[in-house]
């Protein structure tokens, strides 16, 4: 069974720790993609890699950063955690094997609250 | 740029009944659309997508979705909901990239 797998489903941070939010795929997927969910607002597009060192900005890149030094591994970084960064973050991954339609693999979820 | 609206937060019907959540899109060339959903504290799941073909697209739990491109909509149905299909429901349409619509929250009660 393909998966995506989150290691944090819930942690609680305090304003201006670091946070990692660690993200793994077994399906050999190029694609990785971090999103943020917000009630009302959908997901929001982070950041997100083609390939191993790779990274592209999403629509709301602001104190956040990522790294991927593995095609399996995307981390999320919040150098400073602040309270508007209490969220729900979703991994997902999909594949770039040509005919492909991009459909996404959504991780459980990290819900993160900052204190 | 492309866009998704889901015009509903939410959508309430009773358990047998058949139920439709609306989704109404804008992209440029020929859409690829999605529909995914999503229980509590849960990830995404993938129920079904158009790309080409048949208008009317068979997905998971038995979910359909309607293409209809002069309308540039893609409602999703089912003709008996269960109070197992309580979710939240989120349309998506790809471009280049991913754009999802804002959710709508279905509550089917007995």
């Amino acid at each position: 069974d393909v998966k995506v797998t989150q290691s944090s489903r819930y942690l609680v941070k305090r304003t201006g720790e670091k946070v990692f939010l660690e993200c793994v795929q077994d399906m050999d997927h190029e694609n990785m993609f971090w999103y943020r969910q917000d009630p009302g607002l959908g997901l929001r597009l982070i950041y997100f890699s083609y390939d191993v060192k790779m990274k592209e900005k999403g629509d709301i890149p602001e104190g956040y950063s990522v790294s991927r030094e593995k095609k399996e591994r995307f981390s999320l970084i919040l150098e400073s955690a602040s309270t508007n960064q209490t969220s729900m973050y979703l991994c997902a991954s999909s594949s770039q094997v040509r005919g492909n339609t991009g459909e996404l693999f959504f991780g459980e979820g990290s819900r993160l609250t900052v204190l | 740029a492309q866009s998704v609206a889901q015009p509903e937060d939410q959508v309430n019907v009773a358990e047998g009944n058949p139920l439709t959540v609306k989704c109404t899109y804008s992209v440029s060339g020929n859409p690829y659309l999605f529909w995914y959903v999503q229980y509590p504290n849960r990830g995404l799941q993938f129920l079904l997508k158009y790309i080409t073909g048949d208008n009317l697209v068979k997905g998971s739990y038995g979910f359909e979705a309607e293409f209809n491109k002069s309308q540039t909509s893609f409602h999703l149905k089912k003709p008996s909901a269960l109070v197992s299909d309580s979710a939240l429901y989120f349309c998506a349409v790809r471009d280049f990239l991913i754009t999802f619509g804002t959710g709508t929250r279905l509550q089917v009660t007995l």
